[in-house]
């Protein structure tokens, strides 16, 4: 089954503590993206990638790091410095480069950070 | 800056009745306009994309129509199920230099009275 793999599904960390969210894809896509779902908002985009070993700010990049070593993966890691980490992260993914601009969705992850 | 606009309101209607869902967008022209539909603690799932160059767009029971004049997109969706309940969200491309950067309304929730 092709598809994008989030894990883990639910995720609790303490305040101060930074976190690594999983994003996996084997679609072969070349783009992938994280975005942030807090409730009665919109998707809102935290980082992309168009390439391995490349990636670029979006909208809240603020207190979150990204990497992209892998075609594959494309792992998010929540650091100390997001003043208000808790909310549902999205991973997607897009094959960018054909007329077709769907993007793919992994299940996410909730984060709670007490 | 871009704004997007769904009714944030949700919406009710019967069980086999034609559900129509709106989105607004300000201050741009998308060169295509995506809907999406989400359900409770799930990723989004990529349902149609049209173009700016089509008035409209169908697939199933689902029909999207663009009026770039009026800067909206309606969603149709005919004889409806309880089974289309679910938020629904249309996101615009804002993509530049090859780079596909898509913003997300906030959704407008669908519930279908069996």
């Amino acid at each position: 089954d092709g598809g994008i793999t989030q894990s883990p599904k639910y995720l609790f960390r303490k305040e101060g503590q930074n976190v690594t969210l999983s994003c996996e894809q084997n679609l072969n896509h070349d783009a992938m993206y994280w975005y942030r779902q807090d409730p009665g908002q919109g998707l809102r985009l935290i980082y992309y990638s168009q390439i391995v070993n490349d990636f670029q700010k979006g909208d809240i990049a603020e207190g979150y790091s990204v990497s992209r070593e892998k075609k594959e993966s494309f792992p998010l890691t929540v650091t100390s410095a997001q003043k208000n980490p808790t909310a549902f992260y999205l991973c997607a993914s897009s094959e960018f480069k054909t007329a077709s601009y769907e993007q793919y969705f992994g299940p996410g992850t909730r984060l709670t950070v007490t | 800056s871009q704004k997007i606009e769904q009714n944030s309101e949700a919406l009710n209607i019967q069980e086999g009745k034609t559900a129509t869902l709106t989105c607004n967008y300000t201050n741009y022209s998308p060169a295509y306009l995506q809907w999406y539909r989400q359900d409770p603690g799930r990723g989004p799932v990529f349902l149609l994309l049209i173009r700016e160059n089509e008035k409209e767009k169908r697939k199933e029971r689902l029909k999207v129509t663009f009026d770039t004049t009026l800067k909206q997109s309606l969603f149709h969706i005919t004889a409806s199920q309880p089974a289309d309940s679910a938020t629904y969200l249309c996101a615009l491309d804002l993509g530049s230099g090859g780079y596909q950067k898509v913003t997300f309304g906030t959704g407008t929730k669908l519930q279908v009275i069996p």
